[in-house]
């Protein structure tokens, strides 16, 4: 079985600050790892995702994320946040062999202050 | 390339009524997912289809819910009689094929059932 805990349910962070959302997951087989994005009256959109090889995975819109096989852990971070990042973010484990088949967190809503 | 395309966008019913929702995948997109997102919650499965066939409905409260994909296309969730805790955003993603290690998100359909 899957599960996925994201550690943070609102982040508060001013404009131009760094800022990391924290995903721990646990899983008995090989894992992908996703970060999506959902803004207001919007589906998920894909921020990054980590299938095997280097562990820091670079996203969209500035986003990256370190896989720690041994915390199980992915972070997601951004050096420095703009407003229009204030979203609502989820983690999400899926099994190798049908990544479709993913197990979310409850999300963290990021939210950006002038 | 045109997305995922659901409708309506937002539907309003009293509970005991019945609904449905429609999801046009991505052209060529064989897998296709439902998912239910309770306010505050993640995204979970319902029902998987791979082209017109069941791969998953583990999750599925069969007693009320049902959903097809007749021609392996476009695929309809329906929801007969609703109950209060019903009320969710439903998703549909979809993907080329089962293994494939990514979904394409619709926007959803924002269910309010009073």
């Amino acid at each position: 079985a899957q599960s996925v805990t994201q550690l943070d349910s609102q982040v508060p962070v001013f404009e131009e600050a760094p800022v990391e959302l924290r995903c721990n997951y646990s899983s008995s087989v090989s894992v992908y790892l996703f970060w999506y994005v959902q803004y207001p009256n919007q589906g998920l959109q894909l921020l990054l995702k980590y299938l095997s090889g280097s562990t820091l995975v670079k996203g969209i819109n500035g986003f990256e994320a370190e896989f720690n096989k041994s915390q199980t852990s992915f972070h997601l971070r951004k050096p420095s946040v703009h407003i229009s990042d204030t979203a609502e973010y989820f983690c999400a484990v899926g099994h190798n062999t049908n990544a479709g088949k993913s197990t979310f967190g409850d999300g963290t809503t990021l939210t950006v202050k002038p | 390339e045109a997305g995922v395309a659901q409708s309506p966008r937002y539907k309003i019913i009293e509970k005991r009524q019945s609904v449905a929702f429609w999801c046009n995948p991505i052209s060529g997109h064989a897998t296709l997912y439902w998912y239910q997102q309770i306010l505050g919650q993640g995204p979970k499965l319902l029902i998987q289809f791979q082209n017109n066939g069941v791969v998953d409905d583990s999750q599925l409260p069969k007693d009320r819910f049902s959903a097809e994909r007749l021609k392996g296309v476009d695929s309809t969730l329906k929801i007969q009689p609703a109950k209060l805790e019903d009320s969710a955003v439903y998703l549909c993603a979809s993907c080329p094929v089962r293994g494939y290690n990514e979904q394409f998100f619709g926007p959803g359909t924002r269910l309010t059932v009073l």
